[in-house]
């Protein structure tokens, strides 16, 4: 069964406080895997699609990385408005849905 | 812009009292689907749709059914509310299903409450 674990729950950073949010996941071949920006009470907003280990991409202050086994998702110098909660996902759950991680609780305090 | 509609945004309805929440999509993208999240929880897939070709979760219970009849638009039923189903409902479209590699965007979500 295909398996997604985030850590940590829930992390608090003062602005400008670099940091990870790390995503495992175990699956049988993987067809990628997503990063999405969830704010409270709003649906989740797409950041990064990673196919392959090795591969990176950046936006903004955010740079995604993964490996055969992870992914990070780095965030640089963050701001008050980089708090949300920060969601994996890998394609699973049949044919097409993707199977969620339970997320990250960012909070960027001033 | 193109987008991901849902409605309403909040739902209230009493145990047992089916109720229908209600998607449309402008992005026209063949595949719609169907979360459930609870308070705290990852979302959780009910069904998808590809064009009308309906694809149901081996552990979504019978309560809950789903219809698309047409494109752009798709509809959640829940047949008897229970305590349990009070979640956000998140509906999300891709472009396509091909090995799932198509990003998925969500619309804002409508929160069920089940009193």
């Amino acid at each position: 069964e295909d398996q997604v674990t985030q850590s940590p729950e829930a992390l608090r950073l003062q602005e400008g406080e670099s940091s990870s949010l790390n995503c495992s996941y175990t699956v049988s071949g993987l067809r990628g895997l997503f990063w999405y920006r969830q704010d409270p009470g709003k649906g989740p907003e797409f950041l990064f699609t990673l196919y392959s280990a090795g591969e990176e991409k950046e936006k903004e202050r955010l740079k995604a990385t993964l490996t055969k086994k992870e992914s990070f998702l780095h965030i640089t110098a963050p701001k008050p408005e980089d708090s949300a909660t920060y969601l994996c996902a890998v394609p699973g759950g049949g044919a097409d849905g993707l199977t969620f991680g339970k997320g990250t609780h960012l909070i960027i305090q001033p | 812009d193109a987008m991901v509609i849902q409605n309403p945004r909040y739902q209230v309805t009493q145990f047992g009292k089916p109720v229908t929440l209600s998607c449309s999509q402008t992005l026209n993208h063949n595949v719609m689907y169907w979360y459930q999240q609870k308070s705290s929880q990852a979302p959780k897939l009910l069904f998808h749709y590809y064009d009308k070709d309906f694809n149901n979760e081996a552990d979504t219970p019978d309560n809950f059914q789903s219809r698309r009849p047409n494109t752009s638009f798709c509809f959640l039923d829940i047949r008897s509310p229970g305590l349990g189903d009070a979640a956000m409902y998140l509906c999300a479209t891709s472009r396509s299903r091909w090995g799932g590699q198509d990003e998925q965007f969500f619309g804002p979500g409508t929160r069920l409450t089940v009193l």
